[in-house]
């Protein structure tokens, strides 16, 4: 299976900086690759599939980049809704897979 | 406006089964794919497996394989997920997951999300 590595484990930044997390694949998954977000106690939600593409309603601060095995995501002017865990996950390949998840906190 | 309403918390002894029911409205049914993505407490996000919703087919991640069962009611458009042999490890809340492509798509995201049922497994 596709094992999906993210770094690092834990961000802490401050309100208004940027933010890149990053998500690497042991193997290509083209441009088969999500983000997700998820606050506690609630379900994730998806603001990047395609590597690339927000979905509507997702803010424009978001972007994310790559392909192959190398992929970003990164925020730029991080908001206070934004502290949260951000997981990345191929859909390539079966079995579909999930990174780790990195959590962006409050410095 | 699509929704994914799952069933209520569950409670299982060790060895026992669990069904956990996710009701799908406001999109073609058949057109999408169904997955189930568990969360164990303070873990990360685990792909369980899928239903196609236009053929039925599966596809498992190999520990859950033999031990789980995926179906799908096109009549009452609701996807079941059924886990057997229960084992405390199993304690988790099990999500639902719609695909964001239609079938032959290639999509396999997963644009809306049930709301989780949490699944606690006694030993």
């Amino acid at each position: 299976e596709i094992v999906m590595t993210q770094s690092p484990a834990t961000l802490s930044v401050s309100p208004g900086e940027r933010v890149t997390l990053s998500c690497r694949a042991s193997q290509s998954v083209s441009i088969y690759l999500a983000w997700y977000q998820q606050k506690p106690g609630q379900a994730p939600r998806l603001l990047i599939f395609g590597a690339s593409t927000r979905p509507t309603g997702i803010p424009a601060r978001f972007s994310g980049s790559g392909s192959g095995t190398e992929f970003s995501l990164t925020i730029s002017s991080l908001q206070s809704e934004d502290f949260a865990v951000y997981y990345c996950h191929q859909y390539n390949t079966w079995p579909l897979t999930f990174g780790g998840g990195t959590k962006v906190e409050i410095k | 406006q699509v929704q994914l309403v799952q069933s209520g918390a569950e409670v299982r002894e060790a060895g026992a089964s669990v069904k956990v029911s996710c009701k799908a409205s406001g999109y073609t049914f058949t057109n999408y794919g169904i997955s189930w993505v568990r969360q164990a407490p303070g873990q990360g996000l685990e792909w369980m497996g899928s239903i196609s919703g236009q053929t039925g087919d599966t596809n498992f991640a190999q520990k859950f394989q033999g031990r789980v069962t995926m179906t799908s009611d096109t009549t009452t458009t609701t996807a079941h997920m059924e886990l057997r042999s229960l084992r405390s490890d199993d304690t988790a809340v099990y999500y639902c997951a719609k695909e964001g492509g239609g079938y032959g798509s290639g999509r396999r995201d997963f644009d809306y999300w049930g709301q989780g049922t949490l699944v606690t497994v006694s030993s």
